[in-house]
Order: C-alpha cells, then sequence, then structure tokens
C-alpha cells in the first residue's frame, strides 16, 4: 500500500521528442505527487508537483498528468534536451492530522538519456 | 548560498567504525529528515525531525543515531559500521505544512 510503482527503469528520447514516464500507486490516502530529477553525483532537485484535486498541471516543458481514478500519474517532458538526461523519481506522501509534514515515498527512478 | 548542505561528501572508512555526518540548512524550513539511496538508486526515508523533535523513524538499526541541536541542523551518527550501510545518504529539509522538500547533495558513504 505504500508503494510507488514506476516506469520504465530507463528511456531512451531523441532530441526534441517526447518523454514519458508513469508512475501508479495504491494508497488513496496519498494527496502530494512530487517529480524529482536527480544528475549524476548530484542530490534530488524537486522539478514539479501536483495534487489530487487537479488533472494536469505544467511547467515549461514539464507536464505533470494525474488520473485520480486510476490512481496513476505521469511526467511529459517536451522538446526533450540532452540537458535532460538525468535519473527522474516520482514520489508520494500524504497529510497528517495537524498539518504534519511527510515523508516521501519514492518510485524506483527512470534513468533518462536523451540522444543529440 | 548553499540551501541544504553536507558534510563531508565522501566517506570511506572500516567495518566496525564510527562515523557521522553532518546537515545544515539555511531555508528557515523547522523540519529536516534522513534518506537513504541504495546501489539500485532506490530512495527510502530514515528519519525526520520536526522542531528537533523526532517525527518519522523508519525502522533504522539502533546503529544509526539521528541528532538535532538546532532546526537548522540534523546529524546522522553511525555506530559499528557494517559493509550493507555503503549508500549515498541525503539530508533534506521542508516546512511544516509543505511538502516540498528540499535535498542536500548527499553523502556517500562506503564501508570497506
Amino acid at each position: 500500500q505504500q508503494q510507488v510503482k514506476q516506469s520504465p527503469q530507463s528511456l531512451i528520447v531523441q532530441k526534441g521528442g517526447i518523454s514519458i514516464i508513469n508512475c501508479a500507486y495504491e494508497n488513496t490516502a496519498f494527496d502530494y505527487f512530487p517529480w524529482y530529477q536527480q544528475f549524476p553525483g548530484k542530490g534530488p532537485a524537486l522539478l514539479i508537483a501536483i495534487r489530487p484535486d487537479v488533472s494536469e498541471k505544467k511547467e515549461g516543458r514539464f507536464t505533470i498528468s494525474f488520473n485520480k481514478s486510476a490512481k496513476q500519474f505521469s511526467l511529459h517532458i517536451m522538446d526533450s534536451q540532452p540537458g535532460d538526461s538525468a535519473t527522474y523519481f516520482c514520489a508520494a506522501s500524504m497529510s497528517l492530522g495537524g498539518g504534519a509534514t511527510n515523508k516521501l515515498i519514492f518510485g524506483t527512478g527512470t534513468l533518462l538519456a536523451v540522444q543529440p | 548560498d548553499t540551501a541544504v548542505s553536507q558534510t563531508p561528501k565522501y566517506l570511506v572508512t572500516q567495518m566496525g567504525n564510527d562515523k557521522s555526518i553532518k546537515c545544515e540548512q539555511n531555508l528557515g524550513h523547522d523540519t529536516m529528515y534522513w534518506y537513504k539511496q541504495d546501489s539500485k538508486k532506490f530512495l527510502k526515508i530514515m528519519f525526520s525531525y520536526n522542531n528537533k523533535e523526532l517525527i518519522i523513524n523508519e525502522t533504522v538499526p539502533n546503529r544509526f543515531s539521528p541528532k538535532s541541536p538546532d532546526k537548522a541542523h540534523l546529524n546522522l551518527h553511525i555506530n559499528s559500521l557494517e559493509l550493507g550501510d555503503s549508500a549515498v545518504y541525503f539530508c533534506a529539509s521542508s516546512q511544516w505544512n509543505n511538502n516540498e522538500q528540499f535535498f542536500g547533495p548527499g553523502t556517500r558513504l562506503t564501508v570497506l
């Protein structure tokens, strides 16, 4: 119930193409779904996040699509660039009573390579 | 300028030793975390502190002891290091009531 399943494990996309990474969860109590980008030797950096009251959120070339009924969400990277080559992690967390901040449950990561 | 910093960046040590990793954040956050990233890059929460109080302890062995001297610092002390402790350890911080967590650059621990 606490797992977040992520696919694919790795992805190769041509420059200018669309990269799509998918995640699925079981626990309907999750109410915050971020995506993190991690370059080699660096810490994960928050890319974009969504809450279940909206079905889509866009920031620049990055879009999260969220399907509450299917318990799935995905990251779309439009016009993918070689500089986007990194590992991407989806995650989920739930709010506790009293507004407590929560642990992030991470997916297993997707290694994206954008070929020039 | 660094928001979340960790020291050291690399730590190589022998089995059985005791070591510490330090974390500091200058974002004014009141909640801090330790995550472990294993060799397969899987990230898992270890601990969370809010205002110096332990909030989350994810069944981590007793050899791991976090300490938060103040809201801006969260250190991780590891006793009797084992080979399986080799991993990258990330500190993160956020504001209570806000899920946005900011990660440090990580400390790569290698136990020989």
